[in-house]
C-alpha cells in the first residue's frame, strides 16, 4: 500500500471547516482513499473514501486532486465531538492487492483539536 | 443492528500467562481483522480471517494466534505475555474485503501485562 504524509496536528474553531490535507504521492491506480478517524480511547471510525471523484456524505467531504497525488477531508461545521485522531490511508481491494499483501496500514495521522 | 463487540474491555495479566480476547462482529459480517495499538507503534495488522481461514497475516511472533468460528466470531491469543503485549487490541469486521469494503471496529480490549 502506498505511503501517506499527514501533519501531525491542527486546530479548527467550533462551527468553523475543518480541512486535513493528506499526501499519497505514490498512490497506484486501483488504490483507494480512505479516512478514518480515532476519539480517545476507542476504535477507529470509518468516514469516507473514494478512488478519483470527489465524495460527499452525512460526516464530511473528500476531494481528491485530480492527479490523486493528494487529498483533503472536510468537515464541513467542526463540534467538539470532532477532536480526534484523524488517519488517511490508501488501500487496494483484496482482489487486487492479493491475499499476501491485505490490511489496511494506519500511519500517525492528524490529531484534530477543535477549539471553543 | 449491533456493532462490533470485544470482550473482555479490559484485562491485567502478569509476565507468563495467556490470554484468549473475543470478537463478535457485526451480524453477516464475514471478515475479522485484528489490530495491536500501543503508544509507541500505533496502529498495526495482526492477521484476518474469512470464513474461518486466515487470509493475511501481520509481522508479529507465533505466540499471536487466532481463530474464526463457523459464526464468524473470533478469538485471538497471545501465549507467554511480556511486558510489551500491554496495549489495546482492536477487532474490526466487514461484509468481505474481496470488494472496497469498510471496516467497523470495536472498542477493543485494553490488557494490561505486569
Amino acid at each position: 500500500d502506498a505511503k501517506t504524509t499527514q501533519p501531525p496536528s491542527m486546530d479548527c474553531a467550533e462551527g468553523r471547516a475543518a480541512n486535513l490535507p493528506c499526501n499519497h504521492s505514490t498512490i497506484s491506480g486501483n488504490e483507494y482513499v480512505y479516512w478514518y478517524r480515532q476519539i480517545h480511547s476507542q476504535g477507529p471510525q470509518y468516514i469516507i473514501h473514494g478512488l478519483k471523484n470527489n465524495e460527499t456524505n452525512e460526516m464530511a467531504s473528500l476531494i481528491i486532486t485530480e492527479d490523486r497525488k493528494s487529498s483533503t477531508l472536510i468537515l464541513p461545521h467542526a463540534t467538539l465531538r470532532d477532536t480526534a485522531v484523524y488517519y488517511c490511508i490508501v488501500s487496494a481491494p483484496f482482489k487486487y492487492s492479493g491475499a499476501g499483501s491485505y490490511q489496511l496500514t494506519f500511519g500517525k495521522g492528524t490529531k484534530l483539536s477543535v477549539i471553543p | 443492528k449491533a456493532g462490533v463487540t470485544q470482550t473482555p474491555r479490559y484485562l491485567i495479566k502478569t509476565r507468563g500467562q495467556q490470554v484468549t480476547l473475543s470478537c463478535s462482529p457485526i451480524s453477516g459480517h464475514r471478515s475479522v481483522s485484528w489490530y495491536q495499538q500501543t503508544p509507541g507503534q500505533g496502529l498495526q495488522f495482526l492477521f484476518e480471517y474469512f470464513s474461518e481461514t486466515q487470509r493475511n497475516k501481520g509481522n508479529f511472533p507465533g505466540r499471536f494466534s487466532g481463530r474464526q468460528f463457523s459464526n464468524s466470531r473470533s478469538e485471538m491469543n497471545v501465549s507467554t505475555l511480556e511486558l510489551g503485549d500491554s496495549a489495546l487490541y482492536l477487532c474490526a469486521s466487514s461484509l468481505d474485503r474481496t470488494t472496497n469494503e469498510k471496516l467497523f471496529f470495536g472498542s477493543g480490549t485494553q490488557l494490561s501485562v505486569l
